[in-house]
């Protein structure tokens, strides 16, 4: 099982441009999450997809947009792009199943990341 | 105020010390404690993960949650330097596979021989 992959590993964009992600989840897992890891900080969540639609989005603005694919890999696309937006990029897949109160966790995997860059 | 909060060091300890790292957070309605391992340009990787209160063991590791004093600890025994890596502590509503995780800035260690 190769787990979560992602590319590029890492590109340099200049501000203003625009950038793609894109993201293989684990083998037989179906929920891709995004997240944004700063320099020096924890990962913040960008949003989640699950059947094809964004199941949930965390405090990030429009220019950051993102896809899934009938084979559960997902891209996530950021407009506009702004010095802020360097960082370290992360990908996590899951398996959805309703286990809310039984104690059981889901695991989301991480790959191993996409460092941006922004000049 | 940020969700949860982690001294993000560096914590610099020598081979075989007991190491303690904690976070806390204002969300009484967080339901799993997760911690996790990020290797340098690697991704987090899950070393475990705690349901409500209470303490889990795993080998050299052992979690704790405190959900009164909203506080979580991860002690890691007899630690080594492969052990150096920075330790997220992370946590949600419910289940991960349907759930946004809320990180802590993490905890940079550094086991020195």
């Amino acid at each position: 099982d190769a787990g979560v992959t992602q590319s590029p590993t890492h590109l340099i964009k200049t501000r203003g441009q625009q950038v793609t992600l894109r993201c293989s989840p684990k083998s037989g897992h179906d929920t891709v999450s995004w997240y944004q890891q700063a320099l020096g900080q924890g990962p913040q969540f960008i949003f989640q997809y699950y059947e094809e639609e964004e199941r949930q989005r965390g405090n990030f603005p429009d220019r950051f947009s993102g896809h899934q694919f009938p084979n559960y890999s997902s891209e996530l696309n950021v407009n506009a792009l702004l010095l802020g937006d360097s960082a370290l990029y992360l990908c996590a897949s899951s398996l959805t199943q309703i286990t809310a109160g039984t104690g059981v966790y889901n695991e989301q995997f991480f790959g191993p990341g996409t460092r941006l860059t922004v000049l | 105020q940020k969700e949860v909060e982690q001294d993000p060091g560096p914590l610099s300890v020598p081979e075989g010390a007991i190491v303690s790292l904690n976070c806390t957070y204002s969300n009484s309605a967080f339901q799993y404690f997760m911690w996790y391992r990020q290797y340098s340009r690697k991704g987090p990787e899950l070393l475990m993960y705690t349901y409500s209160s209470g303490n889990k063991e795993d080998g050299r590791f052992t979690a704790q949650v405190d959900k009164s004093s909203k506080y979580i600890s991860l002690f890691i025994r007899d630690s080594q330097p492969s052990d150096s890596a920075t330790y997220l502590c992370a946590m949600s509503l419910f289940s991960g596979g349907y759930n946004k995780l809320i990180f802590g800035a993490g905890t940079r260690l550094a086991v020195h021989p």
